[in-house]
């Protein structure tokens, strides 16, 4: 069975940086695979924040692109996001997934982690 | 960026009930849509993907269609569990963007 385990702080202070990992397990970190994370705000919908592949390219959001840094370890089966200068706005539920396709190369995002709570505050 | 409006944001029903969510793309993405349910503390849950394939293990009550740019989800049979949040998704091109979401209440 696939999985996704994410880890990382509960808490960061304002004008600090956000870091989590996801871990992979049941699988391998396959060509084709779109390693992804979306979060949630408070009382708000799902917001995408970016993408890895497994050779280290990237897509990002454009409102958060100057923030953002998402990388892979192909080795360790895990990939991260660092968001950088967070405030209060940063606070939300922050999701990773695998964004994968199928026979018909429709992409679907299958797999996800269980969700982090991050709340920015002093 | 593409964006999703996805009607109505709420939506009050009751079980057995049959209904409707609809999301409108703002230009033409082919069939790179997909529907997710979302429950407060739990992971997105994948539904439908490429317009209209119900993903793996979901029940057959849900399904999706397609009319050009405008797209459906449709759940027949409400059951207890349905009542949730549910959320558009559009893959056709970066960045990936969300429909506003569609909250169904009892």
């Amino acid at each position: 069975q696939v999985e996704l385990q994410q880890s990382g702080p509960g808490l960061v202070r304002p004008s600090g940086t956000l870091s989590l990992t996801c871990v992979l397990s049941g699988d391998s970190m396959n060509s084709g695979i779109w390693w992804t994370w979306v979060r949630q705000p408070p009382g708000k919908g799902l917001e995408w924040i970016g993408e890895v592949y497994h050779d280290g390219r990237t897509n990002y959001s454009p409102s958060l692109k100057s923030r953002v840094t998402i990388s892979v370890d192909k080795s360790k089966k895990e990939f991260s996001l660092s968001v950088t200068s967070v405030t209060a706005a940063d606070t939300a539920v922050y999701f990773c997934a695998r964004k994968a396709f199928d026979s018909q190369l429709y992409y679907l995002m299958d797999v996800w982690g269980k969700g982090t709570t991050v709340t920015v505050s002093s | 960026d593409i964006q999703l409006t996805q009607s109505p944001s709420f939506l009050s029903a009751s079980v057995g009930d049959g209904v409707t969510i609809t999301c409108r793309a703002s230009q033409d993405i082919a069939g790179y849509l997909a529907w997710y349910q979302l429950k407060p503390g739990k992971a997105p849950n994948l539904l439908i993907y490429g317009a209209s394939t119900l993903q793996g293990g979901v029940p057959s009550r849900f399904s999706g269609s397609r009319s050009g740019t405008e797209f459906t989800l449709t759940i027949s049979g409400l059951q207890p569990e349905d009542f949730a949040s549910y959320y558009c998704q559009q893959l056709s091109r970066s960045p990936i963007t969300f429909g506003q979401g569609t909250r169904l209440e009892i």
